[in-house]
């Protein structure tokens, strides 16, 4: 009930394309989807987050899209850069409570 | 926008030492505090959650004499590794929630 599910493990994206990568969550009562981004040796950072009531949020280029129904949410970014290479984690949570979280995806975006 | 400083970046001790990990909301208060830990290629696990001025929930399985967890302001937590052992190297995380949950940079520990 409590787990968040990502994939892929890994993922390879030219420069200039788009890297997706995916989660998919179980507990009903979560209202609170963040994605971040996390560079070797580095603390997580926060990227981009959404709530329920919503079904896509964009900043900049950086897109989530969620899937209420089907208990799923996906983060999107476009126009790739090598700057971009790091590991990326979903999580999900009741606001305010602990953030469970994706087992993460290492993005590496080829120039 | 928040800012959390986590103190040291990095630290090595010898075996059977205690070594301290600061924890610090700069700009905000935090109402909760979070401790997780990672290991290479890892994803962040939850060590425990406390709120300022009582004790720490820890997630089953961690030991909570061995990992002493102290809340006691709004804007400091401390995380202390107490007779460390090679086996608790690792890299340690805080995260801040107030408005939004905000992570410290971390702090790689290795005992030697």
């Amino acid at each position: 009930q409590q787990q968040v599910k990502q994939s892929p493990q890994s993922l390879i994206v030219q420069k200039g394309g788009i890297s997706i990568i995916n989660c998919a969550y179980e507990n009903t009562a979560f209202d609170y989807f963040p994605w971040y981004q996390q560079f070797p040796g580095k603390g997580p950072a926060l990227l981009i987050a959404i709530r329920p009531d919503v079904s896509e949020k964009k900043e900049g280029r950086f897109t989530i899209s969620f899937n209420k129904s089907a208990k799923q949410f996906s983060l999107h970014i476009m126009d790739s850069q090598p700057g971009d290479s790091a590991t990326y984690f979903c999580a999900a949570t009741v606001y305010g409570n602990k953030l469970v979280f994706g087992a993460g995806t290492i993005l590496r975006v080829k120039s | 926008g928040a800012v959390v400083s986590q103190h040291p970046s990095w630290v090595i001790c010898k075996s059977g030492t205690s070594v301290k990990i600061e924890c610090r909301s700069l700009d905000f208060q935090a109402t909760t505090m979070f401790w997780y830990r990672q290991f290479p290629k890892q994803s962040l696990m939850l060590m425990a959650t406390s709120n300022e001025g009582s004790k720490a929930t820890y997630e089953q399985g961690v030991e909570k004499d061995k990992f002493l967890i102290n809340h006691a302001s709004l804007t400091l937590s401390t995380l202390t590794v107490t007779s460390a052992h090679p086996e608790d190297s690792s890299f340690y995380i805080c995260s801040a929630f107030s408005y939004g949950y905000t992570f410290g940079s971390g702090t790689r520990l290795t005992v030697v």
